[in-house]
């Protein structure tokens, strides 16, 4: 079965700090890996996906597959960033459903 | 820009009652889900729906269907409303390919079952 873990609930960090925001995945084949981002009161809207290789806001995430992992990394945090933030994976197979994990809540302080 | 609208943002209805919850999508996607929002486990599928009339169960479909009569709407019915339906749920929807896969959500709908 496919399923995306991300262990932490709650990540805090300092502004101008390195955040790391980690995501595993299970799944035997090919998947589309991407996160998505929800700002307060906003509706959850597409972050990056790795296919793109490309940076957003400042973040990156590299997927790595011997490690099953695409965590979502940026060198300086800025307070902006405070959102909730969800890994999600596609089978390359399938319909156009997504898998999410349970999401972590970024708080970045002054 | 794509527009997925949810048309109510705030519910509260009684246990036992029907309840239904409307999504419209602007972009002629054929692809159309419904999620359920909850803190501690993410977004859920319910059901998803890959053309008119079409319908797939999600993983957690339980007290739940679904109906789509229009390609632009996509309508989630609680047919006897329970407290542990209290959720947001998110409608979205994805063109496929033609859309670069990428599959965009309305703004949620909060729902208290009392």
């Amino acid at each position: 079965a496919q399923r995306v873990t991300q262990p932490e609930k709650l990540l805090s960090v300092f502004k101008g700090a390195p955040v790391e925001l980690k995501c595993n995945y299970s799944y035997s084949g090919s998947p589309e890996l991407f996160w998505y981002v929800q700002y307060s009161r906003q509706r959850l809207q597409l972050l990056l996906r790795h296919i793109s290789r490309e940076s957003i806001k400042g973040f990156t995430a590299d997927l790595n597959k011997g490690e099953t992992s695409f965590h979502l990394k940026k060198p300086f945090a800025q307070e902006e960033d405070s959102a909730m933030y969800y890994c999600a994976l596609r089978r390359m197979d399938s319909s156009y459903k997504l898998i999410f994990g349970s999401g972590t809540r970024l708080l970045v302080r002054p | 820009d794509v527009k997925v609208t949810q048309s109510s943002r705030y519910l509260v209805k009684r246990t036992g009652e029907k309840v239904f919850l409307e999504c419209v999508q602007d972009m002629d996607h054929e692809n159309m889900f419904w999620y359920r929002q909850d803190p501690g486990l993410g977004l859920r599928l319910i059901y998803f729906s890959y053309d008119v009339k079409m319908k797939e169960k999600g993983d957690i479909p339980e007290g739940y269907s679904v109906s789509r009569e229009k390609k632009e709407r996509f309508s989630l019915i609680l047919e006897s409303a329970s407290t542990n339906q209290t959720s947001m749920y998110l409608c979205a929807s994805t063109g496929g390919v033609q859309g670069g896969n990428t599959i965009y959500f309305g703004e949620g709908s909060w729902l208290t079952v009392v």
